[in-house]
């Protein structure tokens, strides 16, 4: 398995349920963050949780990160339709450069 | 501010030939990187300037990749001679130097189609 991997693949709910995607990771981190990619856009930046964290909140996220099973979570709670997007997780260790996961896709029903 | 752009957005071209990507960073970030991702598959890292020197390069496929950033402003990643597996999605990100371990702001990345 890769670094960063995400799980499930692929997620389909219904507007205003809860989201919840995890991220497994094989070495030890600095960091670990979250990205959204809306189809042909570029990725944006949603929370970093360092790796002396345990849990983070940003508006409707909520990120978790155990560093013990080297994994972490993202929780979109009441989600909408425009949440509707892939969303990665990227692991900072050592170098400044991201290592990503291959991606949830994540269908919010209207 | 204007974030992170990329040009051209979409190039299709044959095997055998040459494509320059082209990134400009966010006015004042040191930090410029290239990633890729090919066939869906995860997002990989090729390489990082910090201002004009490659920081990282270990990323780099082959030596069929040269990426330059003269000058420390905008960057460029040719391709040459392009081969069917380096289709996919190409996308620049750049940060700020007292950053570089924190938020890094991507562009929309080129999708290169090699026929």
């Amino acid at each position: 398995s890769q670094q960063g991997e995400e799980d499930p693949q692929a997620l389909s709910i219904q507007e205003g349920e809860n989201a919840t995607m995890n991220c497994s990771y094989k070495t030890s981190i600095n960091n670990l963050q979250w990205y959204r990619q809306n189809s042909g856009r570029g990725l944006v930046h949603l929370i970093l949780i360092r790796s002396n964290e345990r849990e983070k909140h940003s508006g409707r996220l909520r990120v978790t990160l155990d560093t013990s099973k080297k994994s972490s979570s993202l929780l979109i709670t009441a989600s909408r339709a425009a949440d509707t997007a892939s969303y990665f997780c990227a692991t900072v260790a050592g170098r400044r450069a991201l290592t990503f996961g291959s991606g949830t896709r994540l269908q919010v029903q209207p | 501010e204007a974030g992170v752009t990329q040009f051209p957005s979409h190039s299709v071209i044959e095997k055998g030939q040459t494509v320059t990507l082209r990134c400009d960073p966010i006015s004042g970030h040191d930090n410029l990187y290239w990633y890729r991702r090919v066939m869906g598959k995860e997002i990989k890292f090729l390489l990082h300037f910090v201002k004009e020197s490659k920081q990282d390069e270990s990323g780099m496929p082959n030596n069929r990749f040269l990426a330059e950033r003269t000058g420390g402003t905008y960057s460029t990643l040719k391709v040459q001679p392009a081969e069917l597996e380096d289709s996919g999605v190409y996308f620049c990100a750049s940060s700020r130097s007292d950053r570089g371990l924190y938020e890094q702001y991507f562009g929309p990345g080129t999708r290169l189609t090699v026929t």
